[in-house]
């Protein structure tokens, strides 16, 4: 048990609609990154979040953005769903900008028909 | 992309028997971490070693790192069949803002 809580754990989404997925990180950690994993894949990296502002992103289109709390939880938001959207999203906890171990949740299983 | 590697894609042993599995990859790196994941569910944190540590244990887990040679290995050793799953190794970047993963190794332990 990791203490990084995703919500919610299923969602089945209609092309063009938009969707928020949320995170909670583990106690003490400052830094929140997101990751997208396609089925037979590896995680891909979407972007990170370090004490509220983005501290870096990956190859992802503008639709996809985020947002990170006072207390560390945070957001993605992904508009405009198309059907490659369809994955498995991962939220990822560690501290000091990610240069320490990084503990996963449990994922968000996105469909989008 | 992916800059890591993993060999082989998928490995099936026996209950009892070692697994090795091996991770290559591009840039140079501050650390490299393996990972396990059952059944498209969470990843779970197996082990870091970092750049300037050759090799780790963890229980029955062994792992190298040749920076030179840009690899690393993951050892199972007395495998189980609960270590059936899949086994990914991420680095990280030099700012440490992201891991990028290999496309893992499937991991079948037969009882």
């Amino acid at each position: 048990e990791t203490g990084v809580t995703q919500s919610p754990t299923h969602l089945i989404k209609t092309r063009g609609q938009q969707v928020t997925l949320r995170c909670s990180s583990q106690s003490g950690h400052n830094t929140v990154s997101w990751y997208q994993q396609a089925l037979g894949q590896g995680p891909q990296f979407i972007f990170q979040y370090y004490r509220e502002e983005e501290n870096g992103r990956g190859n992802f289109p503008p639709r996809f953005s985020g947002l990170q709390f006072p207390n560390y939880s945070s957001e993605l938001n992904v508009n405009a769903l198309e059907l490659d959207d369809s994955a498995l999203y991962l939220c990822a906890s560690s501290s000091q900008g990610g240069k320490t171990e990084a503990f996963f949740g449990q994922g968000t299983r996105l469909t989008v028909v | 992309s992916q800059q890591g590697e993993e060999d082989p894609q998928a490995l099936s042993i026996q209950e009892g028997e070692n697994a090795t599995m091996n991770c290559s990859y591009k840039t140079s790196i501050n650390n490299l971490q393996w990972y396990r994941q059952n059944s498209g569910r969470g990843l779970v944190h197996l082990i870091l070693i970092r750049s300037n540590e050759r090799e780790k244990h963890s229980g029955r887990l062994r792992v190298t790192l040749d920076t030179s040679k840009k690899s690393s290995s993951l050892l199972i050793t007395a495998s189980r069949a609960a270590d059936t799953a899949s086994y990914f190794c991420a680095t990280d970047d030099n700012a440490g803002n992201m891991l990028t993963f290999g496309g893992g190794t499937r991991l079948m332990v037969k009882p």
